[in-house]
């Protein structure tokens, strides 16, 4: 059964860092890899898709990093900003089926 | 391009009452997602749709709870009986069939059940 974690669950940092965050899955017959931002009380934004055979995507100041064989994934945020706060949360997509498995989330708060 | 759409964007109803929601998918989507989510957790997987078909269900649809997508354009998501436990946001999602298939999601329906 496929379970995907984000470690840590919260993180705060000052504004104009770098950051990563992380997710991590069991089952690596996985078909991609999405990354989503959701702000309090509303729905999900799609940030990154990773396709199984790619290795990362980059969109602005985001960086999504797929390695398959380990069952991790990172996302990189530069230069962060206060507008970045939000919860990013991490779904991957098993092989044959079309279900997303979601990861519970990391809540990020940049301090500015 | 109008995306994912989803009404009502709040309910609030009383045990035992019957509440619908609705969601309108990206007009070139043809697959349709329900997800269930609480607070803190990431979303659940409900159902799923391709065209009108619906092709998977999760075991948390219970049999209070039915989707439909009789046009398989908008879908319907109607919980009867509702319980407290049923308390959550109810998200949809869309997307195009592969290799385009990244889903993206309505803004929520917030159910709260009294």
């Amino acid at each position: 059964k496929q379970e995907v974690t984000q470690i840590p669950a919260a993180l705060s940092v000052p504004e104009g860092e770098n950051l990563v965050l992380n997710c991590s899955f069991t089952d690596s017959a996985i078909y991609n890899l999405q990354w989503f931002r959701q702000d309090p009380g509303k729905g999900l934004t799609s940030l990154l898709l990773i396709q199984s055979s790619q290795r990362e995507q980059t969109s602005g100041r985001l960086n999504a990093s797929l390695d398959k064989s380990s069952g991790r994934s990172t996302l990189y945020i530069a230069a962060s900003q206060p507008g970045d706060s939000a919860t990013y949360l991490c779904a991957v997509r098993r092989d044959s089926n079309y279900q997303l498995i979601w990861g519970a989330g990391t809540k990020l708060i940049i301090k500015p | 391009d109008t995306g994912v759409s989803q009404d009502p964007r709040h309910k609030i109803t009383k045990r035992g009452q019957n509440v619908t929601f609705r969601c309108d998918p990206i007009s070139e989507h043809n697959r349709l997602y329900w997800y269930r989510q609480t607070l803190g957790q990431g979303p659940e997987f409900l159902t799923y749709f391709q065209n009108e078909a619906q092709l998977e269900k999760s075991r948390l649809l219970s049999d209070r709870f039915s989707a439909e997508r009789p046009k398989g354009s908008f879908s319907t998501l109607e919980i009867q009986r509702t319980e407290q436990g049923d308390s959550a946001m109810y998200l949809c999602a869309s997307s195009k069939g592969p290799p385009y298939n990244e889903q993206f999601f309505g803004p929520g329906t917030r159910l709260t059940v009294l």
